[in-house]
């Protein structure tokens, strides 16, 4: 059980256009999902904590333009990279709060590179 | 404020041979804890947690913590390792209770020797 579900796996995507990442709740409702970025061969960034059906808070630093939001049900939240560019390429990885049993689970994550 | 130090950013041992990853914490109440491992290009796997109950913490893999609180640490041991333990592993923090967010140290790569 506490399956996390990201999509895609990864993504190409040209500069200037925006790319949208979902992370998906399979088995468990998830009031609470949290996104992160890695850059290679460093630890993860909380980015925003998404809250379904209020706004996302973002971390300082991280543009809310930039990387919008979205937790329009229990088990969906979306990323959506507007404008990418070539410096927004990472590993993007999600991850859900588990009702009745404190603890997270972490989607396999997306790789995305800008050209 | 909580942060987290993984003390060996590289830690390279034989297959057979104990692991130890270290990591010690700061945070101005008990915290909760957490030890992941990440093999390249995939997701975060949980390995154990400690929550405030019992402060040595058995893992999956054979992998186990002790949580001590006069030391702030919660180092990760191994009797003996398997070459498919290679991988990243991150040392993390978070608030008590609820959903709180996680705070992740800067990871300490394992490689196993043959």
């Amino acid at each position: 059980g506490a399956v996390v579900s990201q999509h895609p796996s990864w993504v190409i995507c040209k500069s200037g256009t925006s790319v949208k990442i979902e992370c998906r709740s399979l088995d468990f409702q998830a009031t609470t999902m949290f996104w992160y970025r890695q850059f290679p061969k460093q630890s993860l960034m909380l980015m925003a904590t998404s809250n379904e059906g209020s706004k996302a808070t973002y971390e300082q630093g991280v543009e809310k333009d930039k990387f919008l939001i979205n937790h329009a049900s229990l088990t969906l939240s979306t990323l959506t990279v507007t404008s990418a560019h070539p410096e927004d390429s990472s590993f993007y990885i999600c991850s859900a709060g588990v009702q009745g049993n404190y603890g997270y689970t972490f989607g396999s994550g997306t790789r995305l590179t800008v050209v | 404020a909580q942060s987290v130090t993984q003390l060996d950013s590289h830690v390279s041992v034989s297959e057979g041979t104990p692991v130890l990853l270290r990591c010690n914490y700061s945070s101005s109440y008990s915290p909760s804890l957490f030890w992941y491992v990440q093999h390249p290009n995939k997701g975060l796997q949980l390995l154990l947690k400690y929550t405030s109950a019992a402060t040595l913490v058995k893992g999956i893999n054979g992998f186990e913590a002790e949580f001590k609180k006069s030391e702030t640490s919660f180092h990760l041991t191994k009797p003996s390792a398997h070459m498919s333990d290679a991988a990243e592993y991150f040392c993390v923090v978070s608030a008590p209770g609820g959903y709180n967010k996680l705070i992740f140290g800067a990871g300490t790569r394992l490689a196993v020797h043959p």
